[in-house]
Protein backbone atom coordinates (compact mmCIF):
# COMPACT_ATOMS: atom_id res chain seq x y z
CA UNK A 1 0.00 0.00 0.00
CA UNK A 2 1.27 3.55 -0.66
CA UNK A 3 1.60 5.27 2.47
CA UNK A 4 1.15 9.39 3.03
CA UNK A 5 3.33 11.19 -0.35
CA UNK A 6 4.45 14.41 0.57
CA UNK A 7 6.18 16.95 -2.50
CA UNK A 8 8.08 18.65 -2.65
CA UNK A 9 10.95 16.83 -0.44
CA UNK A 10 13.08 19.42 -0.37
CA UNK A 11 12.47 23.70 -0.81
CA UNK A 12 14.60 26.73 -0.40
CA UNK A 13 13.17 30.05 -0.88
CA UNK A 14 14.06 33.87 -0.62
CA UNK A 15 11.91 35.25 2.63
CA UNK A 16 8.69 36.98 1.61
CA UNK A 17 8.27 34.07 -1.10
CA UNK A 18 4.83 32.24 -1.25
CA UNK A 19 5.49 28.24 -0.26
CA UNK A 20 2.87 25.24 -0.82
CA UNK A 21 3.11 22.25 0.32
CA UNK A 22 1.24 18.92 -0.90
CA UNK A 23 0.20 16.10 0.76
CA UNK A 24 -1.76 12.64 -0.27
CA UNK A 25 -2.87 10.78 2.49
CA UNK A 26 -3.40 7.15 2.71
CA UNK A 27 -6.13 5.68 0.79
CA UNK A 28 -9.26 5.57 3.32
CA UNK A 29 -8.24 7.47 6.18
CA UNK A 30 -10.36 9.87 7.46
CA UNK A 31 -7.85 11.69 9.40
CA UNK A 32 -5.06 14.00 7.94
CA UNK A 33 -2.47 16.36 10.16
CA UNK A 34 0.04 18.93 9.58
CA UNK A 35 2.84 18.49 11.85
CA UNK A 36 6.52 21.21 11.98
CA UNK A 37 9.28 19.44 13.67
CA UNK A 38 12.37 22.02 14.54
CA UNK A 39 15.53 21.07 16.96
CA UNK A 40 14.37 23.89 19.42
CA UNK A 41 10.51 22.78 19.48
CA UNK A 42 10.05 19.19 18.08
CA UNK A 43 6.95 17.80 16.88
CA UNK A 44 4.37 20.42 16.53
CA UNK A 45 0.74 19.75 15.48
CA UNK A 46 -0.30 22.47 13.27
CA UNK A 47 -3.48 21.64 12.16
CA UNK A 48 -6.05 18.94 11.56
CA UNK A 49 -8.70 17.47 9.01
CA UNK A 50 -11.48 14.77 9.68
CA UNK A 51 -13.29 14.33 6.51
CA UNK A 52 -11.86 16.98 5.01
CA UNK A 53 -13.09 19.29 7.52
CA UNK A 54 -10.61 21.61 9.62
CA UNK A 55 -10.93 20.27 13.34
CA UNK A 56 -8.12 21.97 14.87
CA UNK A 57 -6.08 24.75 13.39
CA UNK A 58 -4.61 25.93 16.83
CA UNK A 59 -1.48 25.28 16.51
CA UNK A 60 -1.50 27.41 13.07
CA UNK A 61 1.91 30.00 13.94
CA UNK A 62 -0.09 33.05 12.46
CA UNK A 63 -2.00 34.33 9.56
CA UNK A 64 0.70 33.56 6.80
CA UNK A 65 -0.71 30.04 7.22
CA UNK A 66 -3.20 28.33 5.97
CA UNK A 67 -4.63 24.55 5.07
CA UNK A 68 -6.76 23.06 2.84
CA UNK A 69 -8.10 19.83 1.65
CA UNK A 70 -10.69 20.02 -0.95
CA UNK A 71 -11.12 16.65 -1.43
CA UNK A 72 -10.40 13.10 0.31
CA UNK A 73 -6.94 12.37 -1.17
CA UNK A 74 -5.02 15.99 -1.65
CA UNK A 75 -4.23 18.84 1.13
CA UNK A 76 -2.31 22.11 0.86
CA UNK A 77 -0.01 23.98 3.46
CA UNK A 78 1.03 27.40 2.33
CA UNK A 79 3.03 29.82 3.90
CA UNK A 80 2.22 33.45 2.23
CA UNK A 81 4.82 35.33 3.09
CA UNK A 82 7.53 33.03 4.02
CA UNK A 83 10.22 33.95 6.62
CA UNK A 84 13.79 32.13 7.87
CA UNK A 85 11.61 31.26 10.88
CA UNK A 86 9.41 29.11 8.77
CA UNK A 87 12.71 26.99 7.89
CA UNK A 88 11.61 22.91 9.35
CA UNK A 89 10.64 19.78 8.26
CA UNK A 90 6.50 19.74 7.59
CA UNK A 91 5.57 16.20 8.10
CA UNK A 92 2.06 15.34 7.02
CA UNK A 93 0.40 12.16 8.35
CA UNK A 94 -3.23 10.41 8.14
CA UNK A 95 -5.49 8.04 10.49
CA UNK A 96 -8.42 6.09 10.27
CA UNK A 97 -11.09 5.28 13.12
CA UNK A 98 -11.49 1.79 12.90
CA UNK A 99 -14.91 0.03 12.66
CA UNK A 100 -17.39 0.53 14.99
CA UNK A 101 -16.29 3.43 15.63
CA UNK A 102 -12.97 2.33 17.79
CA UNK A 103 -10.86 5.18 17.74
CA UNK A 104 -7.81 2.99 18.58
CA UNK A 105 -4.95 3.60 15.47
CA UNK A 106 -2.05 5.67 15.21
CA UNK A 107 -1.08 7.96 12.79
CA UNK A 108 1.10 7.64 9.97
CA UNK A 109 3.47 9.86 8.49
CA UNK A 110 4.57 11.19 5.07
CA UNK A 111 8.70 11.40 4.57
CA UNK A 112 8.23 15.13 5.03
CA UNK A 113 8.83 18.59 3.52
CA UNK A 114 12.26 19.92 4.15
CA UNK A 115 11.83 23.89 3.97
CA UNK A 116 14.69 26.50 4.13
CA UNK A 117 13.94 30.34 3.59
CA UNK A 118 16.83 32.40 3.33
CA UNK B 1 4.00 22.54 31.42
CA UNK B 2 4.65 20.62 27.99
CA UNK B 3 1.71 17.58 27.48
CA UNK B 4 4.83 15.24 27.28
CA UNK B 5 7.60 15.16 28.48
CA UNK B 6 11.29 13.02 27.89
CA UNK B 7 14.68 13.76 28.53
CA UNK B 8 16.51 14.74 25.61
CA UNK B 9 19.92 12.36 26.31
CA UNK B 10 21.74 11.40 24.58
CA UNK B 11 21.03 7.96 26.21
CA UNK B 12 23.87 5.77 25.62
CA UNK B 13 24.27 1.94 25.83
CA UNK B 14 26.85 -0.94 24.52
CA UNK B 15 25.77 -3.47 22.28
CA UNK B 16 23.57 -5.82 24.30
CA UNK B 17 22.22 -4.14 26.89
CA UNK B 18 19.05 -3.08 27.58
CA UNK B 19 17.90 0.48 26.51
CA UNK B 20 15.24 1.99 29.05
CA UNK B 21 13.42 5.45 27.49
CA UNK B 22 11.16 6.98 29.77
CA UNK B 23 7.76 9.55 28.92
CA UNK B 24 5.58 11.23 31.41
CA UNK B 25 2.24 13.44 30.30
CA UNK B 26 0.10 15.76 32.38
CA UNK B 27 -3.15 14.83 30.84
CA UNK B 28 -4.78 12.26 33.49
CA UNK B 29 -7.20 11.91 30.90
CA UNK B 30 -4.95 9.93 28.08
CA UNK B 31 -6.25 7.34 26.80
CA UNK B 32 -3.57 5.65 24.39
CA UNK B 33 0.52 5.85 24.26
CA UNK B 34 2.71 5.30 21.13
CA UNK B 35 6.59 5.25 20.71
CA UNK B 36 7.60 6.14 17.67
CA UNK B 37 11.15 5.98 16.29
CA UNK B 38 13.20 8.53 13.74
CA UNK B 39 16.15 8.06 12.04
CA UNK B 40 18.25 11.13 11.49
CA UNK B 41 16.58 12.91 8.08
CA UNK B 42 14.00 10.17 8.01
CA UNK B 43 10.02 10.34 9.45
CA UNK B 44 8.73 8.73 12.76
CA UNK B 45 7.78 5.59 12.12
CA UNK B 46 5.52 3.17 14.71
CA UNK B 47 6.87 0.73 17.25
CA UNK B 48 4.54 0.37 20.15
CA UNK B 49 1.47 1.58 21.02
CA UNK B 50 -0.68 0.86 24.53
CA UNK B 51 -3.82 1.03 25.79
CA UNK B 52 -3.43 -0.29 29.33
CA UNK B 53 -1.76 -0.72 32.81
CA UNK B 54 0.69 -2.73 32.91
CA UNK B 55 3.83 -4.38 30.07
CA UNK B 56 3.08 -4.74 26.42
CA UNK B 57 5.87 -7.05 24.73
CA UNK B 58 6.71 -7.41 20.97
CA UNK B 59 10.18 -8.76 20.20
CA UNK B 60 13.02 -7.21 21.72
CA UNK B 61 10.55 -4.00 22.71
CA UNK B 62 8.44 -3.56 25.75
CA UNK B 63 6.01 -0.94 26.34
CA UNK B 64 5.25 0.02 30.02
CA UNK B 65 2.30 1.76 30.78
CA UNK B 66 1.56 3.59 34.51
CA UNK B 67 -1.66 5.65 34.18
CA UNK B 68 -1.88 6.32 38.01
CA UNK B 69 2.27 7.72 37.69
CA UNK B 70 1.49 9.70 34.38
CA UNK B 71 4.49 7.64 33.21
CA UNK B 72 5.43 5.55 29.73
CA UNK B 73 8.45 3.74 29.12
CA UNK B 74 10.27 1.96 26.28
CA UNK B 75 12.51 -0.99 27.03
CA UNK B 76 14.76 -2.36 23.74
CA UNK B 77 16.55 -5.90 25.02
CA UNK B 78 19.49 -6.80 23.30
CA UNK B 79 20.37 -3.14 22.09
CA UNK B 80 21.54 -3.06 18.76
CA UNK B 81 23.77 -0.24 16.67
CA UNK B 82 20.67 -0.16 14.07
CA UNK B 83 18.44 0.90 17.17
CA UNK B 84 19.92 4.24 17.60
CA UNK B 85 17.48 6.84 16.71
CA UNK B 86 15.65 9.63 18.45
CA UNK B 87 12.35 8.48 20.23
CA UNK B 88 9.49 9.89 20.53
CA UNK B 89 6.70 9.27 22.77
CA UNK B 90 2.98 10.67 21.26
CA UNK B 91 -0.18 10.56 23.83
CA UNK B 92 -3.29 10.70 22.41
CA UNK B 93 -5.53 12.96 24.48
CA UNK B 94 -9.19 12.88 25.10
CA UNK B 95 -10.01 14.73 21.94
CA UNK B 96 -9.66 11.49 19.62
CA UNK B 97 -7.10 12.43 17.25
CA UNK B 98 -5.30 15.08 19.54
CA UNK B 99 -1.72 13.48 19.57
CA UNK B 100 0.37 15.17 21.53
CA UNK B 101 4.32 14.24 21.03
CA UNK B 102 7.64 14.64 22.97
CA UNK B 103 10.69 16.48 22.10
CA UNK B 104 12.15 12.98 22.02
CA UNK B 105 15.33 11.15 23.34
CA UNK B 106 18.44 10.19 21.30
CA UNK B 107 19.31 6.82 21.95
CA UNK B 108 23.07 5.68 20.74
CA UNK B 109 24.05 2.26 20.68
CA UNK B 110 27.55 1.66 20.88
CA UNK B 111 29.00 -1.76 19.43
Amino acid sequence: DAGVIQSPRHEVTEMGQEVTLRCKPISGHDYLFWYRQTMMRGLELLIYFNNNVPIDDSGMPEDRFSAKMPNASFSTLKIQPSEPRDSAVYFCASSRILQGGVAETSIYFGEGSWLTVV
Amino acid sequence: QKEVEQNSGPLSVPEGAIASLNCTYSDRGSQSFFWYRQYSGKSPELIMFIYSNGDKEDGRFTAQLNKASQYVSLLIRDSQPSDSATYLCAVKGRNFNKFYFGSGTKLNVKP
